[in-house]
This record gives C-alpha cells, structure tokens and sequence, in this order.
C-alpha cells in the first residue's frame, strides 16, 4: 500500500466552529507533513512529526493545532480559522532522515472557510 | 529567504512536442531536489529525487539533469502525450535540515493538445 488518504476531500466551516482533518499511511513512514497551498502558489510547510513528536513549527497560527495519535495517523485540528485559512490542506510522508527519500502525498482537503 | 523558481510558469504544446522546464534553487547548503508530477484533483506524485551533482534519471519518456554547483535542475519529456498534462513542481531541500523541509517552486503547469 503506497496511498496516502486524507478525510474529508472538502469541508466548509464558519469562524467559530472545531474541526479535524485527518492524514493516514500504512508505509511503515514515521515522518508526516502537513503542507497548506494557496492557489497559484506553491505548498508551504506547516508541520513536521518525526517518530510521533512535533519536529517542526513553522510559526503556524495556534489556531491550527496537529497531533500524531501513532505512527500512521496524523491530524489537524482547525479552531476560530479566518477566511484567509481557506486553502487545500496536502498531508504527506516518508521514511525520516535519509537524503534521497521521496515524500508520499495525499490528494488534499479543499478548506473553505466563511 | 530561500527561493525556488520555475520557468515557465505555463507551456501548452502539440502531442508529440518534446519540451523542457527549468528549476532554480539556493547553490549553497544543497541536499536534495525532488521533482513531483501533480495532476489536478490526484495527489502529487513524485518523479525523481535528486542529490548528486551531475546527476542524471529517467523514467519513461522524462529525464532530469541536475546542477547543484550552478543552482538548476532541468525536466525534459519527450514526446509529449495528452496523458501529460499535469503541473511539475520541483522541492529542494537544504543540508542540516533533518526535519525533511521541502521548499516548492511555483511550477509549471504543461498543456499537451491532441
């Protein structure tokens, strides 16, 4: 199995609402990604988790907030988001650590913030 | 800041054109550079990780070409088919950076007609 699967494909929500965006692999990766793209620009890196901790922040608003349950899942967690937030959401992943690996990505949530 | 460039930022060619696309990235602090093919509503797919100097992969009809000491990769398909048609992002990604930070070009979105 090389998929990378993301739940949901779209979700639209209000500024005061809670949701989850959800990342899985059964690669056996232990580096997960959460990358935010805006149209016609190119995907920025969020967060990394490395064998389940937070190894990167890339100074995201605390309004997002990830957490890595096990080493296949990986989620979003989206409070009191702006409009502005509306972006596709890409997960990835890949074996940590070594220089020619290849990120796996997911296709993506479509966010739409109102 | 570190900055990736692509040219062309678009191409639209005839079924059985070969054509090439450039990528620019930092010549200082090289670790690697990837070149993903992502089709519209698919996850982006990974083409080629790169991290020698001088190097050159194919895969099918696609090739790349790598220049770390000058700062480019190139991207050539040849013989260009419809089932091409797709935007080709390249990543590159920095020495000491083990947390697997790719930094995305713009890319270039390719158009191949029947």
């Amino acid at each position: 199995d090389t998929e990378v699967t993301q739940t949901p494909k779209h979700l639209v929500m209000g500024m005061t609402n809670k949701k989850s965006l959800k990342c899985e692999q059964h690669m056996g990766h232990r580096a997960m990604y959460w990358y935010k793209q805006k149209a016609k620009k190119p995907p920025e890196l969020m967060f990394v988790y490395s064998y389940e901790k937070l190894s990167i922040n890339e100074s995201v608003p605390s309004r997002f907030s990830p957490e890595c349950p096990n080493s296949s899942l990986l989620n979003l967690h989206l409070h009191a988001l702006q409009p502005e937030d509306s972006a596709l959401y890409l997960c990835a992943s890949s074996h940590p650590g070594t220089k020619g690996n290849e990120q796996f990505f997911g296709p993506g949530t479509r966010l739409t913030v109102l | 800041i570190l900055n990736v460039e692509q040219s062309p930022q678009s191409l639209h060619v005839q079924e059985g054109d070969s054509t090439n696309f450039t990528c620019s990235f930092p010549s200082s602090n090289f670790y690697a550079l990837h070149w993903y093919r992502w089709e519209t509503a698919k996850s982006p797919e990974a083409l080629f990780v790169m991290t020698l100097n001088g190097d050159e992969k194919k895969k099918g009809r696609i090739s790349a070409t790598l220049n770390t000491k000058e700062g480019y990769s190139y991207l050539y398909i040849k013989g260009s088919q419809p089932e091409d048609s797709a935007t080709y992002l390249c990543a590159f990604r920095m020495i000491y950076n083990q947390g697997g930070k790719l930094i995305f070009g713009q890319g270039t979105e390719l158009s191949v007609k029947p």
